[in-house]
């Protein structure tokens, strides 16, 4: 199975644009990358999936390098509203695998 | 249309009593997850089901706890003899099917305290 890894905690200010990287160095040829997001006292919400290269939505940009060992969330200029923990997760696009798995997460201040 | 729903929302019960959680998750999803989640960490898999088939239960702390989706729509987790180191919020979740591939959309959880 995929572990992954990434800082427990980040500040950024508003305005900014916050990278947060994710290692996932034993990641299989058939797993996909998705990020969650959780506001407190809510559930986790997806916010964006890929499998290499880029991929963009109207929330965030995912880059995955070529050997996919690590993946970056790059959310453009953050507001407070941004103040969230965020789940990289790795599993096959097949099974469930580990997709089960959200570990602890970053957990992101925006700063005013 | 409607997301994931669970009640109760909240739950205080003694130590040594049944409870029973339940979820009703969005119209037509095949999959239904349950997690469990302490303050400050990350949803804890607990079991899931593809319609009625419960396909992983690996999770599930002991034999005090269980889940069922007797007709592949609306899932009940018991907790029988509860403890007080079952408080926690419990999430569960659906996917229009199963695979890394599927969202999961989460319901707003129910926070269970044991006294």
């Amino acid at each position: 199975l995929a572990k992954t890894t990434q800082p427990i905690s980040m500040d950024s200010y508003e305005g900014q644009e916050v990278n947060i990287t994710c290692s996932h160095n034993n990641i299989a040829t058939n797993d996909y990358i998705t990020w969650y997001q959780q506001f407190p006292s809510q559930g986790p919400r997806f916010i964006i999936q890929g499998y290499k290269t880029k991929v963009t939505n109207e929330v965030a940009s995912l880059f995955i390098p070529a050997d996919r060992k690590s993946s970056t969330l790059s959310l453009p200029r953050v507001s407070l509203s941004d103040t969230a923990v965020y789940y990289c997760l790795v599993g096959d696009s097949r099974y469930p695998g580990n997709q089960f798995y959200f570990g602890t997460g970053t957990s992101l201040t925006v700063i005013p | 249309g409607a997301g994931v729903s669970q009640s109760p929302r909240y739950k205080v019960t003694k130590r040594g009593q049944d409870v029973a959680l339940r979820c009703d998750p969005i119209s037509g999803h095949v999959s239904l997850y349950w997690y469990r989640q302490a303050l400050g960490q990350g949803p804890e898999f607990l079991t899931y089901f593809n319609y009625e088939a419960q396909q992983d239960k690996s999770g599930l702390p002991n034999d005090r706890f269980s889940a069922e989706r007797p007709e592949g729509s609306i899932s009940t987790l018991t907790i029988q003899r509860t403890e007080q180191r079952d408080s926690a919020m419990y999430r569960c979740a659906s996917s229009r099917g199963t695979g890394a591939f599927y969202e999961q959309y989460f319901g707003p959880g129910t926070r269970l305290t044991v006294t």
